[in-house]
């Protein structure tokens, strides 16, 4: 199973671009790259996934280099509503994926 | 189409004791995933099911136990309740052979022990 690494906390100002880079050096070929958001007593809700390059949404947009050991999840003009915390997950979604959850990343949006 | 939805909301039971937590599944889901997260902890994975069989556990003792219905709706029993079992429960659905590990997560049932 790929191990994420992402810092434990960051502070950004309304407006502002923010971008959160995750690390996963030891990513399968088959797998995907997933985030989530979660509020407070809240469950998770999924942002965005990729496999490779760029991909953009309505929310947010996720940039994976060549290699695919990192990934960084951008989110434009954040808001104090984007405060929450932020999981970077790799995996396949086969029948023996088990999904990790690391510690996550609280971003904290400042007005 | 309806999402994830687990009841109840909140429950508080006291140690030793056993307890039920219900979650129905996303329309279209055939795969149902539980989660216990702790206070300032990421979600940890309990269990999954698909089919109606476990698919996959954590690191978790036979305690916590779970039941799948052909409908896709989902049950987390747990037994002998320790203090520690204090958390949010989340139940996820998912689609198997669905692209990557998108799964969409219930509110959560917030179980107390004292």
């Amino acid at each position: 199973l790929a191990k994420t690494t992402q810092p434990i906390s960051m502070d950004s100002y309304e407006g502002q671009e923010v971008n959160i880079t995750c690390s996963h050096n030891n990513i399968a070929t088959n797998d995907y790259i997933t985030w989530y958001q979660q509020f407070p007593s809240q469950g998770p809700r999924f942002i965005i996934q990729g496999y490779k390059t760029k991909v953009t949404n309505e929310v947010a947009s996720l940039f994976i280099p060549a290699d695919r050991k990192s990934s960084t999840l951008s989110l434009p003009r954040v808001s104090l509503s984007d405060t929450a915390v932020y999981y970077c997950l790799v995996g396949d979604g086969g029948a023996d994926d088990k999904i990790i959850f690391g510690k996550g990343t609280r971003l904290h949006i400042l007005p | 189409e309806t999402g994830v939805t687990q009841s109840p909301t909140h429950l508080i039971k006291t140690r030793g004791q056993q307890v039920t937590l219900r979650c129905s599944s996303q329309s279209g889901h055939n795969t149902v995933s539980w989660y216990q997260q702790a206070l300032g902890q990421g979600p940890q994975f309990i269990f999954q099911y698909y089919r109606e069989e476990e698919n996959g556990r954590g690191n978790f003792p036979p305690r916590f136990s779970g039941l799948q219905f052909p409908n896709y709706s989902s049950e987390l029993n747990v037994n002998a309740l320790e203090l520690d079992d204090s958390a949010l429960y989340l139940c996820a659905s998912s689609v198997r052979g669905g692209m990557g590990n998108e799964q969409f997560f219930g509110p959560g049932t917030r179980l107390t022990v004292l």
